[in-house]
């Protein structure tokens, strides 16, 4: 089993519609979750992290974390042609020292 | 304020060859990663430092690569020798600390092609 799945999509949604992605993992004492953009021939780029279980929002970036269900995932609202990349799920394993592990990503597009 | 620097940007060898690579942190950043990244793949820890002291290998092919940060500073990933399955992205990250939800800052990466 691997250590954070994600559906590699692509997951294809209208401009202004929510896009809904979603991560689980298979360690309970993971500790935080990330998620990461990719646009294509880029870097990763950090734009939500989560802690503890519930709702988090920034803008229209929303991230949920379901510890119970080892579960996390990001709504974008409102979407737009520039949301078009991969999102990368990431979480902090147990033992610290900052080391983070990846999905293999979801293609998001976003089409007009 | 700079951000984590990387060369070459690309680079393509053969089979058996060696290269390397080259990063420089953002400045006071004590921890440095090497990841790397294949095609279709998320980021995989190759190497973590804390200063110039290894934190973390645990993911390192050791027979083939090695890293260095002589200086706690700029550090350099070395593949000898290089095998086709080493075409990727290998992607630089600093963050101030190893603290627990440090931010990581990535680079721009080599993407290496190996024939």
């Amino acid at each position: 089993q691997k250590e954070v799945e994600q559906n590699s999509g692509p997951l294809s949604v209208p401009e202004g519609a929510i896009a809904s992605l979603n991560c689980t993992y298979s360690d309970r004492g993971s500790q935080s979750f990330f998620w990461y953009r990719q646009y294509s021939g880029k870097s990763p780029e950090l734009i939500m992290s989560i802690y503890s279980n519930g709702d988090k929002e920034d803008g229209r970036f929303t991230a949920q974390l379901n510890k119970a269900s080892q579960y996390v995932s990001l709504l974008i609202r409102d979407s737009q042609p520039s949301d078009s990349a991969t999102y990368l799920c990431a979480l902090t394993p147990p033992g610290g020292y900052n080391k983070l592990i990846f999905g293999a990503g979801t293609r998001l597009a976003v089409h007009p | 304020e700079a951000g984590v620097a990387q060369s070459p940007r690309y680079k393509i060898i053969e089979k058996r060859q060696s290269v390397a690579f080259w990063c420089n942190p953002i400045s006071g950043h004590a921890t440095l990663y090497w990841y790397q990244q294949i095609l279709g793949q998320g980021p995989k820890l190759l190497i973590q430092f804390q200063n110039n002291g290894v934190v973390d290998d645990s993911q390192l092919p050791k027979d083939r690569f090695s890293a260095e940060r002589l200086k706690g500073v700029d550090s350099t990933l070395k593949i000898q020798p290089a095998k086709l399955e080493d075409s990727a992205v290998y992607l630089c990250a600093s963050s101030l600390s190893a603290g627990v939800n440090e931010k990581l800052f990535f680079g721009s990466g080599t993407q290496l092609s190996v024939l």
